[in-house]
């Protein structure tokens, strides 16, 4: 019973250079969601999906995007890398009901 | 525009005292309201959810309440123990589910 994996957990990037931050989740979830946290501050709202080939942007989408091809996987992507874009991602998903949401261990992003 | 506000930032009691833990909102409209626990570098676990039709709710030593005509809800944590020491968050939530965070209140339970 995995959760919600993201990987990596770590990662290193240079202004201009882009990664995909990878999220599954093994609960047959529909709802997945993307948020950052910045230090000291609640989490925002990147992306989300409500389904497979469903997405729609959050509070703070811009130098993002997202896919979601597969109820088990829904990637951030981040082109043109920023030191803005320096945070802590977390992805997470949850069933109909509102609650039960699961949260993945986050991956910590540095951009320098 | 709509805020979730977390006082007091940070918070350090001594084993044993009762955890008083607030949490206000601009908008009382929320569909529910859900507190949550973060441990250093982890991620986060859900701990109670109110829906807007309740007053409060309650699981073992942890019971929140919500006000939405004062717009605020509050987390109390009994009789506090060294490992109820995390960060703990609130989030209001919209009827798709999306959550609005607080900043959150750092909790240091000392021995």
């Amino acid at each position: 019973n995995a959760g919600v994996t993201q990987t990596p957990k770590f990662r290193i990037l240079k202004i201009g250079q882009s990664m995909t931050l990878q999220c599954t989740q093994d609960m047959n979830h529909n709802y997945m969601y993307w948020y950052r946290q910045d230090p000291g501050m609640g989490l925002k709202l990147i992306y989300y999906s409500v389904g497979a080939g469903i997405t729609d942007k959050g509070e703070v989408p811009n130098g993002y995007n997202v896919s979601r091809s597969t109820t088990e996987d829904f990637p951030l992507r981040l082109e043109l890398a920023a030191p803005s874009q320096t945070s802590v991602y977390f992805c997470a998903s949850r069933p109909e009901t509102i609650y039960g949401y699961t949260f993945g261990s986050g991956t910590r992003l540095t951009v320098v | 525009k709509q805020e979730v506000t977390q006082i007091p930032a940070a918070l350090s009691v001594p084993e044993g005292e009762n955890l008083v833990l607030n949490c206000s909102f601009t908008d009382s409209a929320i569909y529910n309201l859900q507190w949550f626990r973060q441990d250093p570098g982890k991620g986060l676990t859900s701990l109670l959810l109110i829906q807007s039709s309740q007053r409060e709710q309650t699981s073992g030593r942890l019971n929140a309440s919500l006000d939405k005509s004062s717009g605020r809800s509050t987390l109390y944590i009994a009789a506090s123990q060294p490992g109820d020491s995390a960060t703990y968050l609130c989030a209001r939530t919209d009827s798709w589910g999306k959550l609005q965070f607080g900043a959150g209140t750092q909790v240091v339970v000392t021995p």
